[in-house]
């Protein structure tokens, strides 16, 4: 059974600060990964969706990368903004190439103006 | 992408009563996914809706505790019955497309008193 794992719980950094969260999965047989944002009250935003075959994905100043090997990804935010400031969580699927999706419990961001 | 609206956005609801939510998505679709995020947690997957056939249940989660309707190809209920506080959590509906990722509607946030 897939287990998905995010550190930190929460994260606050200063403006214009690069961060790294890190997700970390229990079965590396993954199809894909996807990463969203959650802002409060709000429900998911698709930010990258990151192949089996890909090592990373990048969108603007999002970067996410994927090492099956180790059971971990990442996703790099460049030059953070206050706007950034949201819960990014990780989900892979369940099994195999299932679109049922396993979620982390997530990261909290803040950036601070 | 797809667009995805659910109504009631949110709810108050009494203990013993029943709420059905609705989840309407743009454009055709196979399967639809219902999720649950309760307060702290990740998302769970609750149900597989396809039309034509029943929904398929995620383990600890029975047709008879929530119903679930999938009458035509851009449209599903999910009704959260006989409510007890411990149902209090986002509700939210998602669906795939051809390039994999996932979307998701903007949630319904349930309150049981």
């Amino acid at each position: 059974k897939q287990e998905v794992t995010q550190i930190p719980a929460a994260l606050s950094v200063p403006e214009g600060e690069n961060l790294v969260l890190n997700c970390s999965f229990t079965d590396s047989a993954i199809y894909n990964l996807q990463w969203f944002r959650q802002d409060p009250g709000k429900g998911l935003t698709s930010l990258l969706l990151i192949q089996s075959s890909q090592r990373e994905q990048t969108s603007g100043r999002l970067n996410a990368s994927l090492d099956k090997s180790s059971g971990r990804s990442t996703l790099y935010i460049a030059a953070s903004q206050p706007g950034d400031s949201a819960t990014y969580l990780c989900a892979l699927p369940s099994q195999g190439g299932s679109e049922k999706l396993v979620f982390g419990k997530g990261t909290k961001l803040t950036v601070n103006p | 992408s797809a667009v995805i609206s659910q109504k009631p956005s949110r709810d108050i609801c009494q203990r013993g009563t029943s709420l059905t939510i609705q989840c309407q998505v743009d454009s055709q679709v196979t399967m639809m996914f219902w999720y649950r995020q309760q307060p702290g947690q990740s998302l769970t997957l609750i149900a597989t809706a396809n039309q034509g056939s029943e929904a398929t249940y995620e383990s600890g989660f029975v047709i008879d505790k929530f119903p679930i309707s999938r009458p035509n190809l851009t449209f599903s209920t999910l009704t959260v019955s006989n409510m007890s506080p411990e149902d209090s959590s986002i509700y939210l509906c998602s669906v795939v497309f051809a390039e994999e990722t996932q979307y998701f509607g903007p949630g319904t946030r349930l309150l049981v008193l």
